[in-house]
């Protein structure tokens, strides 16, 4: 089973200021890297998938890189309402298809 | 516009079972494999199951492995979760979610959430 580490545990920043989330994975997923947004009381939205292909209606601010085992999801100018719990999934080797643990993102 | 609405959450002994529903509506369900996907309270998410479009293939994690069984019925647009055998860390809230992509392909991602539906397992 592929495991997802995601750091920071907490981010906590300013609106307008850059964040950058990491997930690193236990071994190698090639590029198979998606990334969600979560906020409370909300299912989760796909923001990032196969790296860096923002999905359907995500804001140009939302980005994605890296590949192999270390990936990094970018907020260029932090909004208020991007506060919410963000998480990487893998599909590159499954089942079972796995989740970090995530990364709270709070907007000082 | 794409809905997927589940039902049949509730709670429930030890050992107990539960069926869970999906109902999806603004898309070609049959064109779509589909999962299930649970959030413990306060935890983060885990995968349960997918389905393949025509349900021949199905697949686990393996905690659930032989206690749930997943399923579809593609002429009423719905997808289900049986549940046996429920234990107390089975407590969640289950999601149904969409793959991004249509067939032939598929993603294995989930662009479509339902609102889930809470499962309690206790005594």
């Amino acid at each position: 089973e592929i495991v997802l580490t995601q750091s920071p545990a907490t981010l906590s920043l300013s609106p307008g200021e850059r964040a950058t989330l990491s997930c690193r994975a236990s071994q190698s997923v090639t590029n198979y890297l998606g990334w969600y947004q979560q906020k409370p009381g909300q299912a989760p939205r796909l923001l990032i998938y196969d790296g860096t292909t923002r999905a359907t209606g995500i804001p140009a601010r939302f980005s994605g890189s890296g590949s192999g085992t270390d990936f990094t999801l970018t907020i260029s100018s932090l909004e208020p309402e991007d506060s919410a719990v963000y998480y990487c999934q893998q599909r590159s080797n499954w089942p079972p298809l796995t989740f970090g643990g995530g990364t709270k993102v709070e907007i000082k | 516009e794409v809905q997927l609405v589940e039902s049949g959450g509730g709670l429930v002994q030890p050992g107990g079972s539960l069926r869970l529903s999906c109902a999806a509506s603004g898309f070609t369900f049959n064109n779509y494999w589909m999962s299930w996907v649970r959030q413990a309270p306060g935890k983060g998410l885990e995968w349960v199951a997918n389905i393949k479009r025509d349900g021949s293939e199905k697949y686990y994690v393996d905690s659930v492995k032989g206690r749930f069984t997943i399923s579809r019925d593609n002429a009423k647009n719905s997808l289900y979760l049986q549940m046996n055998s429920l234990r107390v860390d089975d407590t969640a809230v289950y999601y149904c979610a969409k793959d991004p992509a249509a067939a032939p392909y598929s993603l294995y991602y989930f662009d479509n959430w339902g609102q889930g539906t809470l499962v309690t397992v206790s005594a």
